[in-house]
């Protein structure tokens, strides 16, 4: 069975710019969460997308968001990049919502310059 | 979001046990207890939940006090590949709003050889 995959592994962009991230949830995984991990703060949750619907949002400024399609494959978006926003980004997916276990990807590693 | 405590880092040696420990005295009723690993360069792996009693699986078990004010995660017979940063986590176990997990700075586990 497949695992979670991200793509693309590695990005470079430059301030102002916006990016795409996408992410496959394993196969019959219904929910995709996004998460942020930096050195300064950690990992951090980013929004939950289930039936296509975000449920659940992280404290995060609305230039990030996301959408998941119907078959469940999810993306989401940074507007406007800053410097701060160089990180690696997480997708996880599971069953259900609330699920006991998620499964994450390898990570998107984005750097601003 | 209830908070958990966790030591900075921990060492042991190859094929003995460790007992990783976690302090969570807001635990509430409805909270799981949730340990998940990330080894480096990895996204983070689940590693064992439980709510009241000690559970126990392939890779290992979890010790619940019984006021459920802390816990221990156990690895049998540490291997070099368990070295990762090793995250322990309260989670509501239903499809509410805050299903996400929140992730402290968790315990960076190094085993000797």
């Amino acid at each position: 069975k497949a695992g979670v995959t991200q793509t693309p592994r590695y990005l470079i962009k430059t301030r102002g710019q916006q990016v795409t991230l996408s992410c496959s949830p394993i196969s019959g995984h219904r929910s995709v969460s996004w998460y942020q991990q930096t050195p300064g703060q950690g990992l951090q949750f980013l929004f939950e997308y289930f039936s296509e619907t975000q449920r659940n949002k992280g404290n995060f400024p609305g230039r990030f968001s996301g959408r998941q399609f119907s078959n469940s494959r999810s993306e989401m978006n940074v507007s406007t990049l800053e410097l701060g926003d160089s990180a690696l980004y997480l997708c996880a997916s599971s069953k259900q919502r609330g699920g006991d276990e998620q499964f994450f990807g390898p990570g998107t590693r984005l750097t601003v310059l | 979001d209830a908070k958990t405590t966790q030591p900075n880092s921990m060492e042991s040696n190859e094929e003995e046990p460790v007992h990783l420990p976690c302090n969570h005295s807001t635990i509430s009723g409805t909270d799981y207890i949730h340990w998940y690993r990330q080894l480096p360069s990895q996204g983070p792996e689940y590693v064992i939940h439980g709510l009241t009693s000690n559970v126990n699986n392939r890779m290992a078990s979890l010790a619940i006090a019984e006021d459920r004010k802390s816990s221990t995660l156990i690895l049998h017979r540490a291997t070099l590949r368990d070295a990762a940063v090793y995250y322990c986590i309260l989670r509501i176990h239903y499809g509410g709003s805050q299903g996400n997990l929140i992730f402290g700075k968790g315990t960076k586990l190094s085993v000797k050889p």
